[in-house]
């Protein structure tokens, strides 16, 4: 099983639908949680944080179950402009010291359609 | 504020050659990584700087890929010599301290690889 997966899709939508991608991850040790969006030839860029109580921005909500180990992001009113691939990311503390992993998901890609 | 530079955007070499790429992180971010992404996969790290130590290169492939942060600000990531399967993109990234955990990464644009 891979430590981080999302599923590749990809996601065809129309625009104004709103759209969920779900991510799992392995690690019950992982700590910090986040979703990156990666537009077609370019870098990622930081979406969001996904705290624990779960949080909200704008069109974007992220949400964190601990207990099945895995993270949401809900997209609203979708447009044009959120064709991308969104990649899912888990920060693990492998031991007491400051030893962290990162570890990304593959991505899932998501395309709007008008 | 000026993001993560990296320079140069796109090369092309013969397979055998030396390659370098640089990297700027944003400014007073301590913590400094290099991936490697090829397409439609997840970035992989390489080699994860703190200052100027390396904490983590378990996963740079030592025998021709070699890094420095001297300073412990730029950085230089280089193969000697390319092979064919080293053509991806490399991307760079800086953050603050790691134990601010909240905080993702900031990359740069990336230099894109060709070996031919």
């Amino acid at each position: 099983r891979k430590e981080v997966e999302q599923d590749p899709g990809p996601f065809n939508v129309p625009e104004g639908a709103t759209v969920a991608f779900n991510c799992t991850y392995s690690n019950s040790a992982s700590q910090s949680f986040f979703w990156y969006r990666q537009d077609c030839r370019k870098e990622p860029k930081l979406l969001m944080s996904v705290y624990s109580s779960g949080n909200e921005d704008g069109r974007f909500t992220a949400q964190l179950n601990r207990a099945s180990q895995y993270i949401s992001l809900l997209i609203r009113d979708s447009k044009l402009s959120d064709s991308a691939t969104y990649l899912c990311v888990v920060r693990t503390v492998l031991n007491a010291g400051n030893n962290r992993k990162l570890i990304w998901g593959l991505g899932t890609s998501l395309a709007v359609n008008p | 504020e000026a993001g993560v530079v990296q320079s140069p955007r796109y090369k092309i070499i013969e397979k055998k050659q030396p390659v370098a790429f640089w990297c700027n992180p944003i400014s007073g971010h301590n913590t400094l990584y290099w991936y490697l992404q090829n397409l439609g996969q997840g970035p992989e790290l390489l080699i994860r700087y703190e200052n100027e130590e390396a904490v983590d290169d378990s996963q740079l492939p030592k025998d021709r890929f070699s890094a420095e942060r001297l300073k412990g600000v730029d950085s230089t990531l280089k193969i000697q010599p390319a092979e064919l399967g080293d053509s991806a993109v490399y991307l760079c990234a800086s953050s603050l301290d790691p134990r601010y955990s909240r905080y993702g990464y900031t990359f740069g644009s990336g230099t894109r690889l060709t070996v031919v």
